[in-house]
């Protein structure tokens, strides 16, 4: 089956900085790749999401890239802010049948220092 | 828009107990999932459901059982509780006719089997 992995496990920026999460995925029929942000308390919430026939999404201050042929994908945000300051999952899926199941990297804590 | 409500919050156990943990939708989705977030395992599937009378087991599907009367819940038993099934678990929901329909979770139940 399909395996995510997701680094780094934990990451510290400076408020203003820039991060970066990085996943690999192993399936090459995967299609569909989404990242969910995850406050203390709440479940995962989607936040940016990118399909294989696109190389680069933007939305505001957050960004995802994929490659498909190293199988990697990456999420950016930049100028962070404290309220950035969650979890975060990398995802992906096969889209067969009627089992549309997402396979979830392990999630990156990340902590925006003041 | 309440969208997926999970109850209980929290849960205390003691081995061999058995309970049910409820989840509700009311945005009509058709897919309906239970995982469990495990530290440094990311999100496992458990169980999911495409619709009404229709379930399957996930990656994880030992020891928990589900049904799906309805298409608004999608209840999770656990038949006789074990400390391995300490874990906070979140239901989620999607819909079924489009492979890209985001995942909407909820907040969550936070599981103590002692």
């Amino acid at each position: 089956g399909e395996n995510v992995e997701q680094h780094p496990s934990t990451l510290s920026v400076q408020e203003g900085d820039s991060a970066v999460i990085k996943c690999t995925y192993s399936d090459s029929a995967s299609n569909y790749f989404p990242w969910y942000k995850q406050e203390l308390g709440k479940g995962p919430q989607l936040i940016i999401d990118i399909r294989s026939n696109v190389g680069e999404k933007k939305d505001q201050r957050i960004a995802v890239t994929l490659n498909k042929t190293a199988k990697h994908f990456s999420l950016h945000i930049t100028e962070t802010q404290p309220e950035d300051s969650a979890v975060y999952f990398c995802a992906s899926r096969i889209s067969s049948g009627s089992a549309r199941q997402l396979t979830f990297g392990s999630g990156t804590q990340l902590t925006v220092l003041p | 828009n309440a969208g997926v409500t999970q109850t209980p919050k929290f849960q205390v156990l003691k081995t061999g107990q058995s309970m049910t943990l409820q989840c509700a939708q009311d945005m009509n989705h058709e897919y309906m999932s239970w995982y469990r977030q495990d530290p440094g395992m990311g999100l496992r599937l458990i169980h999911y459901s495409v619709g009404a009378g229709i379930t399957d087991q996930g990656e994880v599907p030992n020891g928990y059982n589900v049904s799906r009367s309805t298409t608004e819940d999608f209840p999770l038993r656990l038949l006789s509780a074990a400390p391995s099934q300490t874990s906070v678990y979140f239901c989620a929901s999607s819909r079924q006719d489009r492979a890209d329909s985001p995942l909407h979770f909820g907040n969550g139940t936070r599981l103590t089997v002692t």
